[in-house]
């Protein structure tokens, strides 16, 4: 059972505009969420997180916005660069005595410049 | 700083054999958790070790065992390898035991199961 999804398998964006990668959620109880980036050959490195008791978070070009009742969060990326492409993973855990992450199936994102 | 340390990269067996898979975590961090991603797939919780303890798991079968030393570094050992167990293996440590802490990843290992 997936708890954690990501429904678009690629995204491809020009240069200089916006990307925006989406994740929905299925349990309740996931109060931490986490973006990864993936290059091939390399493993997820952390980009930005969020905890529930915020709706958005934000650290330079990245931000992440969270909709608790939809279950939701979303990743922005403004301005995209051609080094931005990656897979994009998003991950959640339930409560200080979870000890996993859900990790969704990934977004691969394409700058053209 | 180090990082998170895997070994080795690549790995290839046949089906029926054992194989070790060892990891060294980052400087400072206590835990250590192993994730299996398969081709196409996110990566998926196998166990967490926490000041040598395993102290949580997902749903992998018993074959898939681990350890973890006082340094802190951690080995997955799998027995009876089948050929599903073909994927990249990640390690990822990080402070204390609770979620609310990032995880670090390391590059993984390869492995091919024939």
């Amino acid at each position: 059972d997936q708890q954690v999804k990501q429904n678009s398998p690629s995204l491809s964006v020009q240069e200089g505009r916006i990307s925006i990668l989406n994740c929905d959620y299925t349990n309740s109880m996931f109060d931490y969420f986490l973006w990864y980036k993936k290059y091939p050959a390399e493993g997820p490195t952390f980009l930005i997180s969020i905890s529930s008791i915020k709706d958005k978070n934000e650290d330079g070009r990245f931000t992440v916005f969270l909709n608790k009742s939809a279950k939701h969060l979303s990743l922005h990326i403004v301005p995209s660069q051609p080094g931005d492409s990656a897979v994009y993973f998003c991950a959640a855990s339930a409560g200080p005595t979870g000890n996993q992450f859900y990790f969704g199936t990934g977004t691969s994102l394409t700058v053209i410049p | 700083e180090t990082g998170v340390t895997q070994s080795p990269t690549h790995l290839i067996k046949t089906r029926g054999q054992q194989v070790t898979l060892r990891c060294s975590s980052q400087s400072g961090h206590n835990t250590v958790s192993w994730y299996q991603q398969a081709l196409g797939q996110g990566p998926q919780f196998i166990f967490q070790y926490y000041r040598e303890e395993e102290n949580g798991r997902g749903n992998f079968p018993p074959r898939f065992s681990g350890l973890q030393f006082p340094n802190y570094s951690s080995e997955l050992n799998v027995n009876a390898l089948e050929l599903d167990d073909s994927a990249l293996y990640l390690c990822a440590s990080r402070r204390g035991g609770a979620t609310n802490e990032k995880l670090f990843f390391g590059s993984g290992t390869q492995l091919s199961v024939l």
